[in-house]
């Protein structure tokens, strides 16, 4: 069974740029979420998709959007990048709708912003 | 609202217990638990939902009072391997997302 897997695991980026961050999703699971996790905090929902639809959204701004693929795997994009969007990037793949169970973590995309 | 976890930080020995408490302000469908080590993933621990019995497996346990909103997890005789931070995530529906606390980072000492 293959794991949560994403990438890049790092990447450096300035102000004003583009990143695309990717997710694949452990085999069997339908739905994936995408956290933003700053230095020494608690990691904060940005949004969930199932079943390739946005099925929940938390307080990040629309220029964070996101894709899920009919294999489940799944995109996030960040468009103007801004100095404060620099933290770890995490997605968990789950088999249900979120709260139905346990969520299944990468080991995140540790994005720079200069 | 982002639930409140203390202690931000507790030191321990190996043997030694610890309970980490998470408390809301708004009335809670579940709570689930997870720990992070250093560099790595966050990893499912348990969850809690309203009505449900307290939960636990091997030496690791936690209990969910919903009329308090809180819910405190236990770690009995603590292993080396129990180091990592410690979040709670509180959902206030069935199927809406995890507000996380900020964490509670264990130390364990051999």
């Amino acid at each position: 069974e293959t794991g949560v897997t994403q990438s890049p695991t790092h990447l450096i980026k300035t102000r004003g740029q583009q990143v695309t961050l990717r997710c694949s999703s452990q085999s069997g699971h339908n739905t994936v979420s995408w956290y933003q996790q700053a230095l020494g905090q608690g990691p904060q929902f940005i949004f969930q998709y199932y079943r390739e639809e946005e099925n929940g959204r938390g307080n990040f701004p629309p220029r964070f959007s996101g894709l899920q693929f009919p294999n489940y795997s799944s995109e996030l994009n960040v468009n103007a990048l801004e100095l404060d969007d620099s933290a770890l990037y995490l997605c968990a793949s789950s088999s249900g709708l979120l709260g139905t169970g346990e969520l299944f973590f990468g080991e995140g995309s540790r994005l720079t912003v200069l | 609202q982002q639930p409140v976890q203390s202690p931000q930080a507790v030191i321990l020995r190996e043997g030694e217990d610890a309970v980490i408490n998470c408390s809301s302000s708004k009335a809670l469908y579940s709570v689930h638990w997870y720990r992070q080590k250093h560099g790595e993933a966050p990893v499912f621990l348990m969850i809690l939902l309203k009505g449900g019995e307290q939960k636990g497996h091997d030496k690791i346990s936690a209990s969910f009072n919903e009329k308090k909103q809180q819910s405190s997890l236990y770690l009995t005789a603590s292993q080396l391997s129990y180091s990592g931070t410690y979040f709670c995530g509180t959902e206030k529906d069935s199927n809406y997302q995890l507000i996380w606390g900020a964490g509670t980072k264990l130390i364990i000492k051999p």
